[in-house]
C-alpha cells in the first residue's frame, strides 16, 4: 500500500527553525508537496519537490531525496501566524495525491 | 475570480438520508478529488477523476458515490451505506499532469456534514 509517515506535533518559539520530516511509500512516486491548514480552513500548497535537493520559498523550504524515499519542511524565522497543521502529499505517476496524518506546529511566545 | 466552489458549507443530515454535495471549478482543471477530513487527522482519498466520463475509487470509497459529466463539476453523494458519515469534505482540482506542473493541489472551502 501507499503511506506517508510524519510526526504528530512539535512546539517552538516565535524566531526559531522547526523541521517537519516526512517519510514516504508510494508505487510510482511523482513528487513530494507540502500544506498549510489552519483551524477549520481549507489546506494551501506551501512547496513541492519532484528531484532531489532543496526548493526555497521565502521562510519556508522543502528538500527531497527521492533514493531515501524521505523528504522534509523547514520554517524559518517562526512567527505566531505559523501556527498550524502541516501535511506532507504524494503524487504518483497517475496524478494520484495521497496525504500524511498532518504534523500540528505551535508556536509559543 | 478562478476558484473552485463547493456548497452547502454546513450539512446536517438524518440517519438514513443520501446527501449531494456540490463542487465546481472554474480553473480549466482537467483533475478532481474529494477528500474526507476527520478531526485532529489527515486527508483520506474518497474519490478522483482525470478527465471527463471517468473516475477512479480512492482509499475510503464505500459509501460513496461520484460522478464526472463536466469538466467543471464533480459531485460527491454520500449514500446511507456510509456508516460514519460525518465530517470535513474538501474537493480539489489539478492541472491533468499535476506531478509535471508543479505538483499544486486547489481546495475548496470545504462542506461541514453532520449526521443527526
Amino acid at each position: 500500500g501507499q503511506s506517508l509517515e510524519q510526526p504528530s506535533e512539535v512546539t517552538a518559539v516565535e524566531g526559531a527553525i522547526v523541521q517537519i520530516n516526512c517519510t514516504y511509500q508510494t508505487s510510482g512516486f511523482y513528487g513530494l508537496s507540502w500544506y498549510q491548514q489552519h483551524d477549520g480552513g481549507a489546506p494551501t500548497f506551501l512547496s513541492y519537490n519532484a528531484l532531489d535537493g532543496l526548493e526555497e520559498t521565502g521562510r519556508f523550504s522543502s528538500f527531497l531525496s527521492r533514493s531515501d524515499s524521505y523528504g522534509y519542511l523547514l520554517l524559518q524565522e517562526l512567527q505566531m501566524k505559523d501556527s498550524a497543521s502541516y501535511f506532507c502529499a504524494s503524487t504518483d505517476s497517475w496524478g494520484k495525491f495521497q496525504f500524511g496524518a498532518g504534523t500540528q506546529v505551535v508556536v509559543t511566545p | 475570480d478562478g476558484g473552485i466552489t463547493q456548497s452547502p458549507k454546513y450539512l446536517f443530515r438524518k440517519e438514513g438520508q443520501n446527501v449531494t454535495l456540490s463542487c465546481e471549478q472554474n480553473l480549466n482543471h482537467d483533475a478532481m478529488y474529494w477528500y474526507r477530513q476527520d478531526p485532529g487527522q489527515g486527508l483520506r482519498l474518497i474519490y478522483y477523476s482525470q478527465i471527463v466520463n471517468d473516475f477512479q475509487k480512492g482509499d475510503i470509497a464505500e459509501g460513496y458515490s461520484v460522478s464526472r459529466e463536466k469538466k467543471e463539476s464533480f459531485p460527491l453523494t454520500v449514500t446511507s451505506a456510509q456508516k460514519n458519515p460525518t465530517a470535513f469534505y474538501l474537493c480539489a482540482s489539478s492541472p491533468r499532469l499535476a506531478g509535471v506542473a508543479g505538483g499544486e493541489l486547489f481546495f475548496g472551502e470545504g462542506s461541514r456534514l453532520t449526521v443527526l
